[in-house]
């Protein structure tokens, strides 16, 4: 599975948008990108993925470019309850099932 | 809430003794992965049951294995416990697809002595 970079640490006011950047360059054609985030003592929760197209959820809207080789989680109006580790994972379909490769994820801090 | 529950949340062995930690899948899904969470270090892949067979491993010795009953629950057995064992061990469930979303328990924090 293609390797992942994210910033170590980000920080963000209670509110507004948070934008989270993943680069992804060695990214194949099979290969979803993942966000998962993981609150202290908790878990890892799903946020969303996608392969080509930018998808949208409940938590969160996911924006990958159009070469792929990067993408950029958004929380819309962050929370203190959104302070979190949040990871970044590429993983081939249809073949790694259930293997995530964890790097050291950005330590988002939502700030009141 | 993610419905995937895992016993017992924490848990005091010495080292050389052997452990089993247990797992209940969220309602529907059919496979299961175990994940290896240091201190500080984001979780680290150790296997994952699909028909209660084993498919797919990480990198981790055979002292690690595991079970898949016919109602997809699991467990993870560690044998020959070590110092470097003391980790957050997480479950995690999912229904087998070309893109899964898995779904994580709180896990159990094993401290070997």
């Amino acid at each position: 599975d293609a390797k992942t970079t994210q910033p170590p640490s980000m920080d963000c006011a209670e509110g507004r948008a948070a934008n989270l950047p993943c680069n992804h360059s060695t990214i194949s054609g099979n290969e979803y990108v993942y966000w998962y985030r993981q609150i202290h003592s908790q878990g890892p929760q799903y946020i969303i993925h996608g392969l080509k197209n930018n998808e949208t959820n409940e938590m969160a809207s996911l924006i990958i470019t159009e070469d792929r080789k990067s993408s950029t989680l958004i929380l819309p109006h962050a929370t203190l309850r959104d302070t979190a580790v949040y990871y970044c994972i590429v993983q081939a379909g249809g073949t790694s099932y259930g293997k995530l490769t964890f790097g050291q994820g950005t330590i988002l801090t939502v700030h009141p | 809430e993610t419905g995937v529950t895992q016993s017992p949340t924490h848990l005091i062995k010495t080292r050389g003794q052997q452990v089993t930690l247990r797992c209940s899948s969220q309602s529907g899904h059919n496979t299961v992965s175990w994940y290896q969470q240091a201190l500080g270090q984001g979780p680290q892949f150790i296997f994952q049951y699909y028909r209660e067979e084993e498919n797919g491993r990480g990198n981790f010795p055979p002292r690690f294995s595991g079970l898949q009953f016919p109602n997809y629950s699991s467990e993870l057995n560690v044998n020959a416990l070590e110092l470097d064992d003391s980790a957050l061990y997480l479950c995690a469930s999912s229904l087998r697809a070309p893109s899964e979303k898995l779904f994580f328990g709180s896990g159990t924090q094993l401290s070997v002595l």
